[in-house]
């Protein structure tokens, strides 16, 4: 069964750099949420997308800026890096209509040096 | 401030034994309660989900007992086995509210289960 993309997997950029992560979420799944999750700490929501449109922001900084395309794949494009950023990115596709079935992709991992 | 709190924090039982892990919410407006296993380097994976109108949930050696009074929910391992090792963490999410779907985990357990 097809699962939630993301890409690359691992990513190493310096201080002040921009980075773009980015997913596919499972085929037919309308919602699309961004969680950050620092080594050891449980994953912190940031953003999410329904039918393309932002439903709801977590503590995403400003620096940060997300969207979801015709396609349903979203990116999150970072800029000006910084070294707290480093950490596991994780993307999760849903169906909105409730059915509770959030599947995680395998994560993008961000150094930031 | 964490609204699912988890604990403990880690935890080491013996092949065959029984793991227990506990999560309490404090926001009634969830109605989804997951549990996720998660593998270092991988994206937490659902093993198993309970809704507030029911007390327990099992699939296999894995069931959730939920009192919704208390607002707490724990997760049961049974006869765990070493690839049980693992962190867990509880979620919780209010689903029928649009624009608010996200998960909230709890701080995670790690696991390990020694032979």
């Amino acid at each position: 069964a097809a699962g939630v993309i993301q890409s690359p997997r691992h990513l190493i950029k310096e201080k002040r750099e921009t980075a773009t992560l980015k997913c596919y979420p499972i085929p037919r799944h309308d919602t699309v949420y961004w969680y950050q999750q620092g080594p050891g700490q449980d994953p912190q929501f940031l953003i999410s997308f329904y039918e393309k449109m932002q439903s709801d922001k977590g503590s995403i900084p400003d620096r940060f800026s997300a969207q979801q395309f015709s396609d349903y794949h979203s990116e999150l494009n970072m800029s000006s890096l910084e070294l707290g950023d480093s950490a596991l990115y994780f993307c999760a596709s849903s169906l909105y209509s409730g059915a509770g079935g959030y599947t995680f992709g395998s994560g993008t991992r961000l150094t930031v040096v | 401030q964490q609204q699912v709190k988890q604990s403990p924090q880690s935890l080491i039982v013996q092949k065959g034994g029984i793991s227990i892990i506990n999560c309490a919410y404090e926001n009634t407006a969830f109605d989804y309660f997951p549990w996720y296993q998660q593998f270092p380097g991988k994206g937490p994976a659902l093993l198993i989900a309970i809704r507030p109108d029911v007390s327990e949930k099992k699939e296999g050696r894995f069931t959730i007992s939920f009192n919704k009074s208390a607002k707490q929910f724990s997760l049961h391992i049974m006869d765990s086995q070493p690839g049980d090792s693992a962190t867990y963490f509880c979620a919780a999410v209010s689903e029928s509210n649009f624009g608010n779907e996200k998960l909230t985990f709890g701080t995670g357990t790690r696991l390990t289960i020694i032979p």
